[in-house]
């Protein structure tokens, strides 16, 4: 498994925009890059994933570096909903690979 | 999540106790997986499935064993509870196809 480096916390104020980095020099040429999220006493949810491309969806969008040793999420205008840990994960876009999960982000989001 | 349930949601139990935890899908989604958290650890891989009645071990399966005899669940259990099974655990499931996964609300064990 590819091993990722993500800073141990960060923080933002809300309705401005946070950028989450992640290196992941390691990775494999078939791997994608998947972010999650986990709420405060909650399971983890999935946020975006993406191969070489940058990517956005609903929740967030994804700019993958030329090189694919890093990544940044970006969350465009924080809300105190957004506080939560961030987890970077390289792996198999197969629906079946396992993840491997790393000590994440903790996002603090201030009013 | 509204496809996936664990149960019990709390459970505190003695060492030495046996102890079975169940993950309850009606996504019909053929792979099923079992993570513990721990303070400083993250989450880590028990057991995982890809479907009924076939397994594979993850990373941390000591002292843990799975069953899945129908598609909707996905069993663990701690054959005898020992003190550093006090964690709280998730289930996922996953398909082909389909991005992410979806992670149940946890069960939180402690053994005492």
């Amino acid at each position: 498994d590819a091993k990722t480096t993500q800073p141990n916390s960060m923080e933002s104020n809300e309705e401005e925009p946070v950028h989450l980095p992640c290196n992941h020099s390691t990775i494999s040429g078939t791997d994608y890059i998947h972010w999650y999220r986990q709420l405060p006493s909650q399971g983890p949810e999935y946020v975006i994933h993406g191969l070489t491309s940058n990517v956005n969806n609903r929740m967030a969008s994804l700019a993958i570096a030329e090189d694919r040793k890093s990544s940044t999420l970006i969350l465009h205008r924080a809300t105190l909903r957004d506080a939560a840990v961030y987890y970077c994960i390289p792996s198999m876009n197969s629906g079946y690979s396992t993840l491997t999960f790393g000590k994440g982000t903790m996002l603090l989001v201030s009013p | 999540d509204a496809g996936i349930t664990q149960s019990p949601r709390h459970k505190v139990t003695e060492t030495g106790t046996p102890v079975t935890l169940r993950c309850h899908q009606t996504e019909n989604h053929r792979y099923m997986y079992w993570y513990r958290q721990d303070p400083g650890h993250g989450l880590r891989l028990i057991h995982y499935s890809y479907g009924v009645k076939d397994t594979d071990k993850g990373e941390v399966s000591d002292g843990y064993s799975v069953s899945r005899s129908k598609t909707e669940d996905f069993l663990l259990t701690l054959e005898s509870a020992t003190s550093s099974q006090t964690s709280v655990y998730f289930c996922a499931i996953s398909e082909i196809g389909l991005y992410g996964y979806t992670f149940g609300s946890g069960t939180r064990l402690t053994v005492v």
